[in-house]
């Protein structure tokens, strides 16, 4: 059983540019969780989603961040018109129900030049 | 919303010593208080975990304790190796689904 797989491991964008964040859970997990991790900082919740449904995007920012995660295929974070402040480690996890331990997957490491 | 708050940031001690990390949090509804292991560059390992109907936790060398009422809970880590050098985080949530982290504690553990 492969764990939380992320792609990519690193991605590189230009100011302006858009980036999509692909994460698959682990088999049997429905619930799958995004994280935003700063340097030197710890893990801030983002978005938390089931299929085909956001159940809590408390911690999203309210522009440019949106989170998907369909019938078919991986979960999406998508950062429209990214900025150096989106530099970051942006980690995914899932579960396979709410009240359940929660697994990383290994991260994507977004660096805005 | 719930806030995490963690101490020491940094913590040094010899090979066999022990090392505690402390955690407070706000929100009286929260019940799953879990530690994550991070090494440079990779993803947070779930080391122990606790829920609010235990006070205690001990697995091997790394034990966890609870304390409601003051709302901290404390990582304890005995005969520590230098493979424990890592930035340890607390987290806690009402499930275990959207967690709450503390800020870390890099632990450095020297020969």
């Amino acid at each position: 059983n492969a764990g939380v797989m992320q792609n990519p491991r690193h991605l590189v964008r230009r100011r302006g540019q858009e980036a999509r964040l692909r994460c698959s859970p682990m088999k049997g997990h429905s619930h799958v969780y995004w994280y935003r991790q700063l340097p030197e900082e710890g893990l801030k919740f983002m978005v938390y989603l089931q299929k085909e449904n956001i159940i809590d995007e408390s911690g999203m920012p309210k522009e440019r961040f949106s989170a998907e995660f369909p019938k078919e295929g991986p979960s999406i974070l998508r950062i429209q018109q990214v900025v150096r402040g989106d530099s970051a480690a942006y980690f995914c996890a899932s579960s396979p129900g709410d009240n359940t331990e929660a697994f990383f997957g290994q991260g994507t490491r977004l660096t805005v030049v | 919303g719930e806030n995490v708050e963690q101490h020491p940031s940094t913590l040094s001690v010899q090979e066999g010593d022990s090392a505690v990390i402390k955690c407070t949090y706000s929100d009286s509804a929260s019940n799953y208080f879990p530690w994550y292991k991070q090494e440079l560059g990779k993803r947070p390992q779930l080391i122990i975990d606790i829920r609010s109907n235990v006070g205690e936790k001990k697995d091997q060398r790394i034990a966890v304790t609870l304390n409601k009422t003051a709302k901290h809970f404390s990582l304890h880590i005995t005969e520590t190796q230098p493979e424990d050098s890592a930035v340890y985080f607390c987290a806690a949530s009402i499930t275990a689904s959207k967690l709450t982290f503390g800020t870390g504690t890099r632990l450095q553990v020297t020969l």
